[in-house]
């Protein structure tokens, strides 16, 4: 069973509007933390954003934030007001426990593509 | 400069060379990775070390070799390359810490003709 799932390969988006990429996890382990990245065109891989499992609120990072629904086992990455320069692919990964030997498991990505 | 550093950037090399790709960080992170992205497969884990001396395979090792004999050295052999190797390799570090995540180097494009 997949343990990271994004449902979305890709998505258009008109410039400034929100964003919502979708992630739900699986995981039995009661610690866990959950990761976004973006990896623009040119290839590198950025991180974003985290969400511990233990976080009692939502992550947020600038124009990012992480829309943590654990009964639900979802981990949502919310961009507000979108740019053009937000089009990449998105990655959620998430590692678990803490005996993972720090090992991220990663989900296939969304592609997100902002249109003028 | 500080960071996580991959060379070559690019690289071709012909089917059954010997190619060494390389990766350092400066941070002394304990965690290493190494990554291959393909179309259709996201990021597969080729190799992790958890310190200097100490490493383990990872989803896709078959035809790789690493070695870890200093925390800031993390090499990748491909000792007989073969055009299905053909891919993006990513080197990654991590802390220790549950918050941790990985830093990415730029990756290196080789291409197996």
């Amino acid at each position: 069973a997949q343990k990271i799932t994004q449902t979305q390969p890709g998505m258009f988006v008109q410039e400034k509007e929100a964003v919502t990429l979708d992630c739900t996890y699986d995981t039995s382990d009661p610690s866990y933390g959950l990761f976004w990245y973006k990896q623009p065109s040119s290839g590198e891989m950025i991180f974003l954003i985290y969400q511990g499992s233990y976080d009692q609120q939502n992550a947020t990072e600038g124009r990012y934030s992480l829309n943590f629904q654990k009964a639900r086992k979802s981990a949502n990455l919310v961009i507000s007001a979108s740019q053009l320069g937000d089009s990449a692919m998105y990655f959620c990964a998430m590692r678990e426990g803490m005996d993972s030997n720090y090992q991220l498991i990663w989900g296939a990505g969304t592609k997100l593509i902002i249109k003028p | 400069d500080a960071g996580i550093t991959q060379s070559p950037r690019y690289k071709i090399t012909e089917t059954g060379r010997q190619v060494t790709l390389m990766c350092h960080q400066t941070w002394s992170h304990s965690y290493m990775f190494w990554y291959r992205q393909d179309l259709g497969h996201g990021l597969r884990l080729i190799y992790y070390s958890a310190a200097a001396d100490i490493t383990d395979k990872g989803e896709v090792p078959d035809g790789y070799v690493v070695s870890r004999s200093k925390t800031e050295n993390f090499p990748l052999t491909l000792e007989s390359a073969t055009r299905s190797q053909t891919s993006v390799y990513f080197c990654a570090s991590s802390d220790r810490g549950r918050n941790y995540g990985y830093t990415f180097g730029s990756g290196t494009r080789l291409t197996v003709v």
